[in-house]
């Protein structure tokens, strides 16, 4: 079946470490985001790719980077300089950006402590 | 920047009620979306539109692009439906950002 998957579900990293989440879709879509969220917080675009070998910051960019090396493909670091990086981060992605639906991965529940 | 506002944040109801979830949004759209979200955190899209009325199953979306208002209706509401229902926009066509509302907790009681 065509989806988003993302890897682990759940991560515990101590602070200071640089963290990064998988996010791999198999729908053939140009473009992929990645998103965070907090408790009571709608979700906030983290960066997002509308092809490969390009990223866009999106509304809070700083502390993160990622890469879109191949169009299957889109991970996110989660830098030490992410000051608070505990959050639920999602992936999702989109095949004629902004006139199709997003498909959105599982999550991860990053922790850091 | 567009605001986007739910109610109600949330909602607890008995099965087999009418259930209604709002958003305002106050720029201009190209389009709507609704999500859902369960508890174990994965998102799933319902409907996108721009205008007019989608009806899919139980679940119907209407859009007031004039009143920048929509409403998410389900019938025959089942405990099945408890989740996070998530409006989001899109403010043009071709751009790749959505803003969303931070979401209405449904409860549907058995």
């Amino acid at each position: 079946d065509g989806g988003i998957t993302q890897s682990p579900k759940y991560l515990f990293r101590k602070e200071g470490q640089n963290v990064t989440l998988s996010c791999e879709q198999n729908l053939n879509h140009d473009a992929m985001y990645w998103y965070r969220q907090d408790p009571g917080q709608g979700l906030r675009l983290i960066y997002y790719s509308q092809i490969v070998n390009d990223f866009q910051k999106g509304d809070i960019a700083e502390g993160y980077s990622v890469s879109r090396e191949k169009k299957e493909s889109f991970p996110l670091t989660v830098t030490s300089a992410q000051k608070n990086p505990t959050a639920f981060y999602l992936c999702a992605s989109t095949g004629l950006a902004g006139v199709s639906e997003q498909y959105f991965g599982p999550g991860t529940r990053l922790t850091v402590t | 920047k567009n605001e986007v506002e739910q109610s109600p944040q949330n909602l607890t109801a008995q099965e087999g009620e009418f259930i209604t979830i709002n958003c305002s949004y106050s720029v201009g759209i190209s389009a709507l979306h609704w999500l859902q979200q369960h508890p174990g955190g994965g998102i799933v899209s319902l409907f996108m539109l721009s205008s007019g009325k989608k009806k899919h199953g139980r679940l119907i979306a209407t859009i007031n692009i004039q009143e920048k208002h929509s409403s998410l209706h389900i019938t025959a509401s089942h405990p099945r439906d408890s989740a996070v229902y998530i409006c989001a926009v899109r403010e043009r066509l071709g751009n790749e950002k959505l803003t969303f509302g931070t979401g209405t907790r449904l409860t549907i009681i058995p």
